[in-house]
């Protein structure tokens, strides 16, 4: 059963702290996607990447996040330093190569961030 | 601003007891409209992509329609397991694979 895995589930950490979330996409899945989803603006794309490389990360407040995929099986989301604000629950979603453009998305199931 | 809108908030249904579900969008250049459905404390679950007004897709006792500023997923004789909140997501046609997502309607089915 493909799913997209992701690392930590929970975090909780103190204002200033580096966190560092990751992601492992289904095999096969070349374009990353990484949301954040809070109650107050639902759900917003951060950042997403195809083959590795950036297509858009205009979502992404870009002096304290970063975004990277390190190789096919890896992608990670740092933020530093983090704020209270930055809490929320953070998704990675993969997407086929014929699927991607089609919208169809397939979700891990999340790292819920707290920032204290 | 392209934007996309759902209602109601929150459905609170009978089992049994149908009902539709809206997600209204600004018209500029979209290029497909999706629905998904997520569970408390999971990621979003993929259920219907619709690409053209008059466009129908059905899965068990969902069907999603679209028209040229709308789309509806109605939902027939539901049971308590449709309980979730389903969200609307649209693709533009200058927005390569980034959706826009609504704000979602809870659905509650009491047995």
């Amino acid at each position: 059963d493909a799913r997209v895995t992701q690392t930590p589930r929970h975090k909780v950490t103190e204002m200033g702290q580096e966190v560092t979330m990751r992601c492992q996409p289904i095999l096969g899945h070349n374009t990353v996607f990484w949301y954040r989803q809070t109650m107050m603006q639902g759900l917003e794309l951060l950042a997403y990447f195809r083959n590795r490389a950036p297509l858009d990360d205009s979502g992404m407040p870009k002096d304290r996040f970063s975004a990277e995929m390190p190789d096919a099986t890896l992608a990670t989301l740092k933020i530093q330093p983090s704020e209270p604000r930055d809490s929320a629950v953070y998704f990675c979603a993969s997407a086929h190569p014929r699927l991607a453009a089609q919208g169809t998305q397939y979700f891990g199931p999340g790292t819920r961030l707290l920032v204290l | 601003e392209d934007q996309v809108t759902q209602s109601p908030e929150a459905l609170r249904l009978q089992e049994g007891e149908s009902s539709s579900l809206n997600c209204s969008y600004t018209v500029s250049g979209l290029r497909g409209l999706f629905w998904y459905r997520q569970d408390p404390g999971k990621g979003p679950e993929f259920l219907f992509t619709l690409y053209s007004a008059g466009e129908e897709k059905e899965k068990e006792r969902l069907k999603a329609t679209l028209t040229k500023k709308e789309s509806f997923l109605h939902i027939t004789a539901p049971k308590p397991e449709d309980s979730a909140t389903y969200l609307c997501a649209v693709q533009w046609e200058t927005s390569g694979s980034r959706l826009t997502f609504g704000e979602g309607t809870q659905l509650t089915v009491n047995p």
